[in-house]
């Protein structure tokens, strides 16, 4: 099975600038989990869908948002670009089968935006 | 909610010698516990991971132990090779919400 993908892979933005990301599941995948990664910061977790609905959020601000289509792709935006949202955006899937037990999330290569 | 911390931050071994990393967390509620590789520039690749009904997991060199009363966990490597190389990525979490820990960088010298 081919892999998560994501697009694009590098992006250069200028503050208060808007952004998508878009993410493409393995086959057969029905959960998109987004991640910001930053040297800083780490790995944080942004939001999860399922089924076109959000089911988890993080500690971000509502500039950043993001959907689920019926084929289980995902995208997300950035608006009003700030400098620190300069970072890997990694989007992982897994099956998504029951909503209470632990999938294994597979990661895809990530977007990685430059806000200057 | 959850809060998982991770030591060291690096960690340098002699090749053929056996690593640990080790991580805390502090909701109990978590029931999955996985770790991650990456590498520069590479997206993260799972490794190994634990379930909470779990206590121990091994796969041929890399282990993983769960401690739920004392709400830790930790990677074993054993015989590492320069390739092990890389970040390594404790996680906690519950379904598909994860917290990571904040990374150990191990660097396996010839």
């Amino acid at each position: 099975k081919a892999g998560v993908t994501q697009t694009p892979r590098y992006l250069i933005k200028t503050r208060g600038q808007q952004v998508t990301l878009s993410c493409s599941p393995i086959s057969g995948h029905r959960s998109v989990s987004w991640y910001q990664q930053t040297p800083g910061q780490g790995l944080q977790f942004l939001f999860e869908y399922f089924s076109e609905t959000q089911r988890n959020k993080g500690n971000f601000p509502g500039r950043f948002s993001g959907r689920q289509f019926s084929n289980s792709r995902s995208e997300m935006n950035v608006s009003t670009l700030e400098l620190g949202d300069s970072a890997l955006y990694l989007c992982a899937s897994s099956l998504g089968v029951q909503w209470t037990l632990p999938d294994t999330q597979y990661f895809g290569p990530g977007t990685r935006l430059t806000v200057l | 909610g959850e809060n998982v911390e991770q030591h060291p931050s690096t960690l340098s071994v002699q090749e053929g010698d056996s690593a640990v990393i080790k991580c805390t967390y502090s909701d109990s509620a978590s029931n999955y516990f996985p770790w991650y590789k990456q590498e520069l520039g590479k997206r993260p690749q799972l490794i190994i991971d634990i379930r909470s009904n779990v206590g121990e997991k091994k796969d041929q060199r890399i282990a993983v132990t769960l401690n739920k009363t004392a709400k830790h966990f930790s990677l074993h490597i054993t015989e590492t090779q320069p390739e092990d190389s890389a970040v390594y990525f404790c996680a906690g979490g519950s379904a598909r919400q994860l917290t990571f820990g904040s990374g150990t960088q191990l660097t396996v010298l010839p």
